[in-house]
Parts: structure tokens; C-alpha cells; sequence
């Protein structure tokens, strides 16, 4: 079965600060797929992004960037000069191709002033 | 656009009691699934669908029972209720593309606490 960690459990920047959040994935499978969500304070689950196996190109989303290395199976996330609306909790997640989204523990970002 | 909607919101349940988590979607989507989330643990996968009459069990099944007797609607049964059961639930549905997997569509979430 598919695994996620997030090793990071919580992150605390002050405002400007860029902050990287760390996802390594584990699955046996060649296709698969790769997400990261947002869960602000008032609980709701907001899609990132979404990345199959076969596409390692970086993307880059205004402040938001992936860095997703088959090598090192991971998928991390950069959020360069940081704001305090980004505080949440993030979390990665991976699907095979069965459409069973797996999700790591996720990261909670603090962004102070 | 509706998308994925979930009632209640909040629930608060005494020891075996039983309740029903409605979950319905307006996207046509074939794959629905429930979740849980507890402190430190992320989501976890309890049940899900890949369409009218087929459910399958996830991570955490035990303790739910679910149905998928029309493509819009996902129920979630709490047979006895339990301590351990308190959590926030998520429903999730998603296009079974073939070989693009979609993003998943989240309801808002039910926070059920079980006394």
C-alpha cells in the first residue's frame, strides 16, 4: 500500500521568510499520482496541485513552487516570502491508480508579522 | 455549483447511538470516498466507491458501514457509535478518469463528538 510522511509536524516563520515543506512518498506502482492540499483555519480542504509519475517538471504558481524527484520519491512544497494568510496545515498526498488518496500527517505552517 | 455537500456539520452522539452522515455531489463524479481526521494522523481513508452499488473498504473501515445506491449520494453509517469515532469526517469525490487521476472535491467537513 501507498504511504506519505510529512516529517515536519509544524513550521513556524516570520512573515517574508521562503519555507520548504517536505513530502516523501513510498508506492510500488509506476503510475501514480501526487497532490498537495490546504487546510486554513476555518477547516476546509483546498486543492495545490496535482502531479503524475510520468511528468517531473517542476512548476512554479506565484509564490508557490514543487519540486517533485522520482529519485528521491519525493514532492516538496516552497512557499517563497512567506504571508501570514498562508498559515494552515498542508498535506501531501498520493493516489495509484485505483483513485485511493493516501495522505501524510501534514505540516502545520505558522506565518508570524 | 453545489459540489460535495455534507450534513451535518456538527454532531455530537452518545456511547451506541447510531447516525447517518449524508455526503451528496452534483459533479457526476464516479469515485466518493469518507474520511476521518484526527490530530496528527492527516485523513484517513474509512470506505469509498468507484460507482452505484460498488463500495470497498479503506484504511479504517471498522466501526462504518456505507452504501452507493445512486451516484450523487454517499451515507455514512454509524452502526454504535463509539469514543473513538469522535473526529472530523470529510467526504471526497473525484473523477476515475483512467489514467488522469483528478483532484478530489471535499465537502466541508461533519465534527462529530461521541459522549
Amino acid at each position: 500500500a501507498q504511504k506519505v510522511t510529512q516529517a515536519q509536524t509544524e513550521i513556524s516563520v516570520v512573515e517574508k521568510e521562503d519555507v520548504t515543506l517536505d513530502c516523501v512518498y513510498e508506492t510500488r506502482d509506476t503510475t501514480y499520482y501526487l497532490f498537495w492540499y490546504k487546510q486554513p483555519p476555518s477547516g476546509e480542504l483546498v486543492f495545490l496541485i496535482r502531479r503524475n509519475s510520468f511528468d517531473e517538471q517542476n512548476e512554479i504558481s506565484g509564490r508557490y513552487s514543487w519540486n517533485f524527484q522520482k529519485s528521491t520519491s519525493s514532492f516538496n512544497f516552497t512557499i517563497t516570502a512567506s504571508q501570514v494568510v498562508d498559515s494552515a496545515v498542508y498535506f501531501c498526498a498520493l493516489s495509484e491508480a485505483n483513485n485511493d488518496m493516501r495522505f501524510g500527517a501534514g505540516t502545520r505552517l505558522t506565518v508570524k508579522p | 455549483n453545489a459540489g460535495v455537500t455534507q450534513t451535518p456539520k456538527f454532531q455530537v452522539l452518545k456511547t451506541g447511538q447510531s447516525m447517518t452522515l449524508q455526503c451528496a455531489q452534483d459533479m457526476n463524479h464516479e469515485y466518493m470516498s469518507w474520511y476521518r481526521q484526527d490530530p496528527g494522523m492527516g485523513l484517513r481513508l474509512i470506505h469509498y466507491s468507484v460507482g452505484a452499488g460498488i463500495t470497498d473498504q479503506g484504511e479504517v473501515p471498522n466501526g462504518y458501514n456505507v452504501s452507493r445506491s445512486t451516484t450523487e449520494d454517499f451515507p455514512l453509517r454509524l452502526l454504535s457509535a463509539a469514543p473513538s469515532q469522535t473526529s472530523v469526517y470529510f467526504c471526497a469525490s473525484s473523477y476515475l478518469g483512467g489514467t488522469m487521476n483528478t483532484e478530489a472535491f471535499f465537502g466541508q467537513g461533519t465534527r462529530l463528538t461521541v459522549v
